[in-house]
């Protein structure tokens, strides 16, 4: 099984809808981020979390919320979702102390008509 | 942004080696240089990472220059599969408020 996982994998929805992506880990990392990746383009940082119970936004974090509900599991909800939100989402973890790599999901597609 | 700079694209026959370079002009004493790269839309892979030192594993060798303003990525032998997006980012090694931050990264397309 994959250290870091997302789901859903590929979602299709409509503008106005809300829709959240979810991401679990079994690294036991304290550290998780949310980048979101276009065409073309880098990964861009929308939220990250360094614990439970700390929240941050990140580069482009506007219309999108995030929720941090155990170490394991950080979803990111886009609570009315347009069309420009369509894109390739990641999450990844990083542990606190030690050599400090990122362990990323596989993505979840999303596409909003 | 992005505090390195990489080609935006570079080839490579099969079976030779792969260089990629990254300009990290204004890297701190206490950042590393970590690399990683992405097949297709896939999530990023960890490569490698380093201070100062060269650092070999089974992927790939890293190469950091002196004044440490620059690195190279080596792909000793680069096969089809290499092909992917390759990021160069500098990080302190954990800990403290650091974000990862990713630019575009070198486009790698290694043909037969």
């Amino acid at each position: 099984d994959a250290d870091v996982t997302q789901t859903p994998r590929n979602r299709i929805t409509k503008t106005g809808k809300r829709i959240m992506l979810e991401c679990s880990q079994t690294k036991g990392h304290d550290r998780m981020y949310w980048y979101r990746q276009d065409p073309g383009l880098g990964l861009r940082l929308i939220y990250y979390s360094f614990d439970v119970k700390d929240i941050n936004k990140g580069e482009i974090s506007d219309g999108y919320s995030v929720s941090r509900q155990a170490q394991a599991k950080f979803s990111l909800s886009l609570e009315s979702a347009i069309p420009n939100q369509t894109a390739l989402y990641f999450c990844a973890t990083r542990k606190g102390q030690g050599s400090g790599e990122l362990f990323f999901g596989e993505g979840s597609r999303l596409t909003v008509l | 942004d992005a505090k390195t700079t990489q080609p935006p694209s570079m080839d490579c026959a099969e079976g030779r080696a792969a260089n990629l370079p990254c300009n990290h002009s204004t890297i701190s004493g206490n950042e590393y240089v970590y690399w990683y790269r992405q097949i297709h839309s896939q999530g990023p892979q960890y490569i490698i990472h380093g201070l100062k030192n060269n650092e070999t594993n089974e992927m790939a060798s890293l190469i950091i220059t002196e004044d440490r303003k620059s690195s190279t990525l080596i792909l000793p032998h680069a096969t089809l599969r290499d092909t992917a997006v390759y990021y160069c980012i500098v990080s302190p090694k954990a800990g403290g408020s650091y974000i990862p931050t990713f630019g575009r990264g070198t486009s790698l397309i290694v043909h037969p």
